[in-house]
């Protein structure tokens, strides 16, 4: 069985402000790792992925992420803030040992004031 | 550019009336999803196609079925809505191969309303 836990369901940040979006994940095998964002009324966009390698992965629009196998979490991170990053957020992992289908997190809300 | 294309983008349908929503991509993936999505949930997997192989999630009505009739386009068919089934529908698309695994590509999704 595979599972993502996002903790918290809003992220308020100042613009400018370094940005952190938490998410740990539950696997059998070895974990991959995604995050995507979601701006209202439309579809997912992809922003980073975790295969095998390095444990920091960088993305898409400044967008970094760490993994971390003992804490078994995958935490997004932008060290500046932009307004236009306020948008949902989601962390999904897939069973390296498994099949190819996703397990979503609940998502985390980030808002981002001026 | 190469994308996952949904229509229409709203779609109004009646209680009970059939509705029929399309997908098509120029990515030419082999894997094709439908999720539905409801009040910015967690997108919920419905079914998907591993080329002309459909697999339906254990927890997906019988209400809710799905064509592909090529590698291109894949039908999602709600044959009688109820109030319940408003929600926005994702298509996204898939490359599965050995070394992988590619992310998985969404569609700018069609949100259904049921009157």
């Amino acid at each position: 069985a595979q599972s993502v836990a996002q903790p918290e369901d809003q992220v308020n940040v100042a613009e400018g402000n370094p940005l952190t979006v938490k998410c740990t994940y539950s696997v059998s095998g070895n974990p991959y790792l995604f995050w995507y964002v979601q701006y209202p009324n439309r579809g997912l966009q992809f922003l980073l992925k975790y295969i095998t390698g390095d444990n920091l992965v960088k993305g898409s629009y400044g967008f970094e992420a760490e993994f971390n196998k003992s804490q078994t979490s995958f935490h997004l991170k932008k060290p500046s803030a932009l307004v236009s990053d306020s948008a949902l957020y989601f962390c999904a992992v897939r069973d390296g040992g498994g099949d190819y289908k996703l397990s979503f997190g609940a998502g985390t809300t980030v808002t981002v004031r001026a | 550019d190469a994308m996952v294309i949904q229509n229409p983008r709203y779609q109004v349908t009646q209680f009970g009336k059939p509705v029929t929503l399309s997908c098509s991509q120029t990515l030419n993936h082999n894997v094709m999803y439908w999720y539905q999505q409801k009040s910015s949930q967690a997108p919920k997997l419905l079914f998907h196609y591993y080329d002309k192989d459909f697999n339906n999630e254990a927890d997906t009505p019988d209400n809710f079925q799905s064509r592909r009739p090529n590698t291109s386009f894949c039908f999602l068919d709600i044959r009688s809505p109820g109030l319940g089934d408003a929600a926005m529908y994702l298509c996204a698309t898939s490359r599965d191969r050995a070394g992988g695994p590619d992310e998985q590509f969404f569609g700018p999704g069609t949100r259904l309303t049921v009157l």
